[in-house]
């Protein structure tokens, strides 16, 4: 059975500062790695998608990595802003699609 | 492309009432759709497996005569919430297979009165 694992749970970083993020999985075997954010009380935005077969995908100030060996994907935040703020969930696909589990993801604040 | 939404984004009711929340794919067809549910504080489960045509899969533990899923073409799935409780308040997600990936939608959060 897939476990997903985010830490820390919560990160309170000064704006401008770069951070990473961590997600671990324990079975290696995944298919993709999605991460999303959510902002309180709203929806989820799908932030970067990264297929097995992949190290990394970026977007903008983003980076996601992949390492399937040691079941760990990072979010990179480059220059962070206030708008960054919000809880960031990663999940994994495993067993083919049909399978997603989530982290119970990080809580991100930026303070200005 | 692969963009899924969902209707409403928010919704309020009364305990005792039914609710629909909708799923579609906007540009794709999609034979699979997921529905998950997320409490607070927690991640995100799986509640059932919604196939274009065919009755649904509902995970252990949830009742499925409670959350009635209907995929009625390849485009939309709806779950409807009957005879909502308080309890009931929850987020919930879907997500449409395309291209060996799901894609999620924005959510509905629903409160019970």
């Amino acid at each position: 059975k897939q476990e997903v694992t985010q830490i820390p749970a919560a990160l309170s970083v000064p704006e401008g500062e770069n951070l990473v993020l961590n997600c671990s999985f324990t079975d290696s075997a995944i298919y993709n790695l999605q991460w999303f954010r959510q902002d309180p009380g709203k929806g989820l935005t799908s932030l970067l998608l990264i297929q097995s077969s992949q190290r990394e995908q970026t977007s903008g100030r983003l980076n996601a990595s992949l390492d399937k060996s040691s079941g760990r994907s990072t979010l990179y935040i480059a220059a962070s802003q206030p708008g960054d703020s919000a809880t960031y969930l990663c999940a994994a696909s495993s067993g083919g699609y049909q399978k997603v589990t989530f982290g119970t993801g990080t809580k991100l604040q930026v303070i200005p | 492309g692969a963009v899924v939404s969902q209707h409403p984004s928010r919704v309020i009711c009364k305990s005792g009432t039914s609710v629909k929340i909708e799923c579609r794919s906007l540009d794709f067809q999609a034979t699979t759709m997921f529905w998950y549910r997320q409490f607070p504080k927690q991640s995100l489960m799986l509640m059932a497996t919604s196939n274009e045509g065919s009755k649904a899969t509902y995970e252990q533990g949830v009742e499925k005569d409670k959350f009635l899923i209907n995929h009625a073409s390849l485009t939309l799935s709806t779950l409807t919430v009957t005879s909502a409780h308080p309890e009931d308040s929850s987020f919930y997600i879907c997500s449409a297979h395309y291209t060996d990936t799901q894609y999620f939608g924005p959510g509905t959060r629903l409160t019970v009165l």
